[in-house]
């Protein structure tokens, strides 16, 4: 059975970079035809998509974050990684990482873990 | 402001059906069968309940079946269960992933 967990600090300054790792486990992340990505939920409010990178290394970004994110992979660690720069209070929420079937399949979810945006 | 919109909430009775709509444009919605539906508890991370319009994963119930027309997506959920309340979210392509602002589903 699949698994993804994320890491990283709960707790982020404004502006700086809010980092996130997530381990991929039952499964390798080197796998044909799967999305790796990201999305995050503000408290109590709907999901956004942030990115997702292709398993060749392709990746695909929320245009209104892409200036500021950025995806990678690490296939020999079986993770992949979110980095997202500049931050502010609005960034507050529950990351997920996930694999997509497709762009719009999310068909394996992380925990989530909540990232903090204050000083 | 959300790319697909959704009722804020719906309600029905055990046993009865219930439909959630997910509305779009020809960009996204009625442009591509790409539209996926969540089940969302609270405290949880999402569960994918119907993918491609209309097929279900493996171990989703049949009472839950989606369904499209032009620029609307639906969700029905049929002989609603106490362990169906949650929160639902549509989603659909277009240059990027976007996704319905959520439809709270109560059971009464």
């Amino acid at each position: 059975q699949l698994q993804l967990q994320e890491s990283g600090p709960g707790l982020v300054k404004p502006s700086e970079t809010l980092s996130l790792t997530c381990t991929v486990s039952g499964g390798s992340i080197s796998s044909s035809s799967y999305y790796w990505g990201w999305i995050r939920q503000p408290p109590g409010k709907g999901l956004e998509w942030i990115g997702s990178i292709y398993y060749s290394g392709s990746t695909y970004y929320n245009p209104s974050l892409k200036s500021r994110v950025t995806i990678s992979v690490d296939t020999s660690k079986n993770q992949f990684s979110l980095k997202l720069s500049s931050v502010t209070a609005a960034d507050t929420a529950v990351y997920y990482c996930a694999r997509h079937k497709s762009l719009t399949t999310i068909d394996y979810w992380g925990q989530g873990t909540l990232v903090t945006v204050s000083s | 402001q959300s790319a697909l919109t959704q009722p804020a909430s719906v309600s029905g009775s055990p046993g009865q059906s219930i439909t959630i709509s997910c509305t779009g444009t020809s960009s996204d919605v009625g442009g591509y069968n790409y539209v996926s539906w969540y089940q969302q508890h609270p405290g949880k991370a999402p569960k994918l309940m119907i993918y491609e319009v209309s097929n279900r994963p493996s171990g989703v119930s049949n009472r839950f079946s989606g369904s499209k027309s032009g620029n609307t997506a639906s969700l029905t959920i049929s002989g609603l269960q106490a362990e169906d309340e949650a929160d639902y979210y549509c989603s659909s392509y277009t240059s990027r992933v976007v996704f319905g602002g959520g439809t709270k589903l109560t059971v009464l």
